[in-house]
């Protein structure tokens, strides 16, 4: 059974740094486009990039470009999105999703809160 | 890069009635990498049709894709309780994604 399994929800402050992740599992990490969809409270999906883990070839959105960072570890099937620096317009759900064409499997979201 | 517009931004319906939704491209697309997806309250949405036409699996008859070109359309032919949600548009081209911002279907 394919499976994507997204880290917890985070709570930080303007200016810290955050990680977080996507596992996945029950399919061949290597081969499936993995990107990342950002979902800003009561607004709508917004696609910030997407990495090929077996090449780790990514592409990023253009209105994301420089502000996040997407990385895959092969080693243990998992893929990344973090900041260097978060802003409090960073808050919003993540989720990862598998590229077979469409999206056809989609994690279950991470919830990040940024707030003074 | 390609801007999906959806109309309307709110469609508000009774069950058993037609739903109608809209995406228009920006530029021609591709209808191979036009997709529909499905998402309720605190859900992560759901595939429902990719290529503009073709049905995910398990995902009844009343819902059908169309369109070629900039224009495509999502019809449910007759809304059941479970219908009623936000549906988004995508494109998924060259390994590059663009949503539209969603139609609202909703209880009237």
């Amino acid at each position: 059974e394919v499976q994507l399994v997204q880290s917890g929800a985070e709570v930080k402050k303007p200016g810290e740094s955050l990680r977080i992740s996507c596992k996945a599992s029950g399919y061949s990490f290597n081969s499936y486009w993995i990107g990342w969809v950002r979902q800003m409270p009561g607004k709508g999906l917004e696609w910030l990039g997407i990495i090929y883990p077996g090449d780790s070839e990514t592409r990023y959105s253009p209105s994301f470009q420089g502000q996040v960072t997407i990385s895959a570890d092969k080693s243990i099937s998992t893929a990344y999105l973090q900041w260097s620096s978060l802003k409090a317009s960073d808050t919003a759900m993540y989720y990862c999703a598998r590229r077979a064409g469409p999206v056809d499997y989609w994690g279950q979201g991470t919830l990040v809160t940024v707030s003074s | 890069e390609i801007v999906l517009t959806q109309s309307p931004g709110t469609l508000s319906l009774s069950p058993g009635e037609r739903a109608t939704l809209s995406c228009r491209a920006s530029q021609a697309t591709s209808s191979s990498y036009l997709a529909w997806y499905q998402q309720k309250p605190g859900q992560a949405p759901r595939l429902l049709i990719y290529a503009a036409s073709s049905r995910a699996t398990g995902i009844p008859d009343r819902f059908t894709g169309s369109g070629s070109g900039t224009d495509f359309t999502l019809t449910i032919s007759r809304l059941e309780p479970e219908d009623f949600a936000v549906y988004y548009c995508q494109q998924y081209g060259s390994s590059t994604w663009t949503f539209g911002q969603g139609t609202k279907v909703e209880i009237k």
